[in-house]
C-alpha cells in the first residue's frame, strides 16, 4: 500500500524568508505522480506543483520548488520569498492509475504553515 | 472553464432527511471524484467515475448514493445521515492520462 508522510505538523517563516516542508512517500510502483496541494481557510484545495517520476529534474513553479529524491523516496517542497497568502494548509499527495480506473491520490496528514509578517 | 463548481456551498440536514450535493466541471476531464474530508485532516476518497461509471467505491455507506447523469454533471444523494457524516465534501476531476485532479470549493454539511 501507498503512504505518505508529512513529518511536520506545523511550520512557520518570516514573510519574505525561505521555507521547506518535507514529505516522504512509500511505493512499490515505478510510475507516479507527486503533487503539492494547497488548502488555505477557505477549503478549496489548490494544485501548487506536480511531479512526475520519471523526471530527473526537479519541478519549479514561480516561488515554489520541489526537491524530489526517487531512490530516498522524498519530496520536500520549498517556498521562497514567502507571503503573506502562502499560510495555508499543505499536503503531499501520491497519484497513480488504478486499474485504469482514475487517479488515485493518496494525501498525507498535511503541513500547516504559518507566514509571520 | 477551468473549474470545478460545487453547490450548494453549505448544507444543514436532518438524520430524516433526503438531500443532494452537485458538481460541475467544463474541461472535458472523463473522471470524477468525490472526497469527504474531516476538519484538520486530508480529503479521504468515497467514489471514482471514469467515463460516467462507478469504477471505485471506497467502502462507502449506502447512505451515500453516487450518480453521474454526463460527462460534466456528479451528484452525492444523502439519505438518513448521521452526526458523524458532517464534513467538508469535496469533488474533483482529472483526465485520465494525466494526474492532476482539479477540486471544487467544497460543500460544508452539516448533520443535526
Amino acid at each position: 500500500a501507498q503512504t505518505v508522510t508529512q513529518s511536520q505538523p506545523e511550520m512557520s517563516v518570516q514573510e519574505a524568508e525561505t521555507v521547506t516542508l518535507s514529505c516522504t512517500y512509500d511505493t512499490s510502483e515505478s510510475d507516479y505522480y507527486l503533487f503539492w496541494y494547497k488548502q488555505p481557510p477557505s477549503r478549496q484545495m489548490i494544485l501548487v506543483i506536480r511531479q512526475e517520476a520519471y523526471k530527473q529534474q526537479n519541478a519549479t513553479e514561480n516561488r515554489f520548488s520541489v526537491n524530489f529524491q526517487k531512490a530516498a523516496k522524498s519530496f520536500s517542497l520549498k517556498i521562497s520569498d514567502s507571503q503573506l497568502g502562502d499560510a495555508a494548509m499543505y499536503f503531499c499527495a501520491y497519484s497513480y492509475l488504478y486499474n485504469n480506473a482514475g487517479n488515485m491520490l493518496t494525501f498525507g496528514g498535511g503541513t500547516r504553515l504559518m507566514v509571520k509578517p | 472553464d477551468t473549474e470545478v463548481t460545487q453547490t450548494p456551498k453549505h448544507l444543514v440536514m436532518g438524520m430524516t432527511n433526503k438531500k443532494s450535493l452537485k458538481c460541475e466541471q467544463h474541461m472535458g476531464h472523463r473522471a470524477m471524484y468525490w472526497y469527504k474530508q474531516k476538519a484538520k485532516k486530508p480529503p479521504e476518497l468515497m467514489f471514482v467515475y471514469s467515463y460516467e461509471k462507478l469504477s471505485i467505491n471506497e467502502s462507502v455507506p449506502s447512505r451515500f448514493s453516487p450518480e453521474c447523469p454526463n460527462s460534466s454533471l456528479l451528484n452525492l444523494h444523502l439519505h438518513a445521515l448521521q452526526p458523524e457524516d458532517s464534513a467538508l465534501y469535496l469533488c474533483a476531476s482529472s483526465q485520465e492520462v494525466r494526474a492532476e485532479q482539479f477540486f471544487g470549493p467544497g460543500t460544508r454539511l452539516t448533520v443535526l
